[in-house]
């Protein structure tokens, strides 16, 4: 079945560090993806999406390109603020699957002023 | 843009009752409705998928008399929590897909089982 797998956390980082969250997916036919971002005490938040193979999602100063050579779709940011502390996820959606979201484990990233 | 409205955002509530979580897209029919779970410091986890209409599809070791499920209309899904106990003290997250492409998310509901 379909699969995403995200570098562990969790990452600690100083303000206006360059950040890199790995994200790899497995998957049937041509999905969707996706980083949520979820801030202490709320839900999930939609960050950037990719629909379709070399496709770049961009929000907020963070970008992730869809590499469908090496099925990964990573999360950067060139500068990171104490603001962006939060837990990142990254998502895939295969129609296959009735557009059902798989998730990664999580990523906690710390922004330490 | 499109937004999905869950209810309540947090609720405690003693051990062997019964908690009724909402649901609802606000600005777009859902016929599908997704109910997650997640641990502390885990991932979200499926637990269910909502169907307008039809009975809910429950994932693997879901207990579907303990998670009721019912999702009356294009608008509204509702996850009861039935005879709650500690262990069922977690954050509950809604999802509704709107196209091929997109699904967005209630803000969730922390219940806390006292």
């Amino acid at each position: 079945g379909d699969s995403v797998t995200q570098m562990e956390g969790p990452v600690t980082l100083s303000e206006e560090a360059f950040l890199t969250i790995n994200c790899t997916y497995t998957a049937t036919g041509y999905p969707s993806l996706f980083w949520y971002v979820q801030y202490p005490g709320e839900g999930l938040q939609l960050l950037l999406k990719a629909t379709k193979a070399d496709d770049k999602g961009s929000n907020k100063g963070f970008e992730a390109t869809y590499r469908k050579e090496t099925t990964s779709f990573h999360l950067e940011k060139g500068s990171v603020q104490v603001s962006d502390s939060a837990v990142y996820f990254c998502a895939l959606s295969s129609q296959n699957a009735g557009n059902m979201l798989t998730f990664g484990g999580g990523t906690r990233l710390m922004v330490k002023p | 843009g499109a937004v999905v409205s869950q209810h309540p955002s947090r609720v405690i509530c003693k051990s062997g009752t019964s908690v009724k979580i909402e649901c609802r897209s606000l600005d777009f029919q859902a016929t599908t409705m997704f109910w997650y779970r997640q641990f502390p410091k885990q991932s979200l986890m499926l637990m269910a998928t909502s169907n307008e209409g039809s009975k809910a599809t429950y994932e693997q070791g879901v207990e579907k008399d303990k998670f009721l499920i019912n999702h009356a209309s294009l608008t509204l899904s509702t996850l009861t929590v039935t005879s709650a106990h500690p262990e069922d003290s977690s954050f509950y997250i809604c999802s509704a897909p709107k196209g091929s492409t997109e699904a967005f998310f209630g803000q969730g509901t922390r219940l806390t089982v006292v």
